[in-house]
């Protein structure tokens, strides 16, 4: 069964500095991977999604992602971090096409002055 | 606008009242899905469509049901709610896997 695992649950970070959020998935083939943010109170906005192709993807609000097939790893970075960044974030898995699409536990991150 | 619909934003039930959650969307996509959030516990699948009259289980259907008799809309019914069943429901939808979700504001339910 496919299932993703975000092993931090409270990430702290000052505004101005870099960002990596790690998640590792268990996947039988090549997997459909998404990161997604989620400010409070709100729904959940794609941020971005790996396939197929570059393993390094570029997404919105200036965030990046990696994945790495030998470790089972899709994380997520940014070098910058904004106090607006502040919000849960969570990766997923999903077969592609449309199947069953798995999501971790989520990432609280906080953004401090 | 492209967006996807829900319908109560709150409702606060009591044990055994039937309820639907109305979920809709205007980008004619084929794929939609509803999912339950609990703290600790992230977003966990309770069904999914993959078009009209199509629809399977994901991880936690017991106490759920669905139904998608056309492809704009896809209800959430719960038959007998109980308070376990309480939590924050969203709807989304896709045109497939490669190309992520849209997500609905949420539900947020209560059951008493």
């Amino acid at each position: 069964a496919q299932s993703v695992t975000q092993p931090d649950i409270h990430i702290t970070v000052s505004e101005g500095a870099s960002l990596e959020l790690r998640c590792n998935y268990s996947y039988g083939a090549t997997p459909y991977l998404f990161w997604y943010v989620q400010s409070p109170g709100q729904g959940l906005q794609l941020l971005l999604k790996y396939f197929s192709g570059d393993t390094l993807v570029q997404g919105i609000k200036g965030f990046e992602a990696e994945f790495k097939r030998s470790q089972s790893s899709f994380n997520l970075r940014k070098p910058s971090v904004h106090w607006s960044d502040a919000a849960e974030y969570y990766c997923a898995v999903g077969k592609g096409g449309y199947q069953k699409v798995t999501f971790g536990t989520g990432t609280k991150l906080q953004v401090i002055p | 606008e492209a967006q996807v619909t829900q319908n109560p934003r709150y409702l606060i039930t009591v044990t055994g009242k039937k309820l639907t959650v109305t979920c809709s969307q205007n980008m004619n996509h084929e794929y939609m899905s509803w999912y339950r959030q609990d703290p600790g516990l992230g977003l966990r699948q309770i069904y999914y469509s993959m078009n009209v009259e199509v629809t399977d289980k994901g991880d936690v259907p017991e106490g759920y049901k669905v139904s998608r008799k056309e492809k704009r809309n896809f209800p959430l019914i719960l038959e007998s709610p109980s308070p376990n069943q309480t939590s924050l429901y969203f709807c989304a939808s896709g045109t497939g896997g490669d190309y992520g979700y849209t997500f609905g504001s949420g539900t947020r339910l209560t059951v008493v």
